[in-house]
């Protein structure tokens, strides 16, 4: 069974510009979340998808955006990059949002450079 | 609100040597416990998880964890590490509560080193 999968791998920008990563789930799977890894803040939710819709979101601005298709994968949009959005971003899927002990499985992660 | 202390940054360890990782949590709610390990550069992988039952838990790799609700701890150990362990390990907590659903909590993470 194929696992998250998450492109590009890495990913350079300039300040100002806009930046979209991209997550297929696990075959099944229909909640996708978000997670951003910076240098020093540890691992922080962003947003989770689910049957198409925004369900819950973290303690972002509204810059950080995203979507799930039909077919369960999705999108992150990150507007205006500062250098501060230099992270890694990891995406997850799981099967059952309606269970808070539902396991979440990562993908490899994109490396996003604000320069 | 529910949060993860891993009370070590970097632990340091020979080859062949027993280790425990530590992690508290905080929750006024019942909880489920994962530990996931992050090689470098790479993504998480799940090493195990706690949602009921038996306190003691059993992961790939030869980990286990001990799930203390007294003591609010889900410490991770495993009686003989190898080079390849090496690695950043994170201790995470279902969120639960509207503001927290679908949300992992992640810990800092605690830097294992195994040394030759």
């Amino acid at each position: 069974e194929a696992g998250v999968t998450q492109s590009p791998t890495h990913l350079i920008k300039t300040r100002g510009q806009q930046a979209t990563l991209r997550c297929s789930p696990i075959s099944g799977h229909t909640s996708v979340y978000w997670y951003q890894q910076a240098l020093g803040l540890g691992l922080q939710f962003l947003l989770w998808y689910d049957e198409g819709e925004e369900r819950n979101r973290g303690n972002f601005p509204p810059r950080f955006s995203g979507r799930q298709f039909p077919n369960y994968s999705s999108e992150l949009n990150v507007n205006a990059l500062e250098l501060e959005d230099s992270a890694l971003y990891l995406c997850a899927s799981s099967r059952d949002r309606a269970r808070y002990s539902d396991t979440q499985y990562f993908g490899p992660g994109t490396r996003l450079t604000v320069l | 609100a529910q949060s993860v202390t891993q009370l070590d940054s970097q632990v340091p360890v020979f080859e062949e040597a027993p280790v425990e990782l530590r992690c508290n949590y905080s929750s006024s709610v019942s909880v489920y416990l994962f530990w996931y390990v992050q090689y470098p550069n790479q993504g998480l992988q799940l090493l195990l998880k706690y949602l009921s039952g038996s306190t003691l838990v059993k992961g790939i790799n030869g980990f286990e964890a001990e799930f203390n609700k007294s003591q609010t701890s889900f410490h991770l150990r495993k009686p003989s590490v190898h080079i390849s362990d090496t690695a950043e390990y994170f201790c995470a907590v279902s969120g639960q509560g509207s503001s927290n659903t679908g949300k992992l909590i992640f810990g800092q993470g605690t830097t294992l080193q195994v040394k030759p």
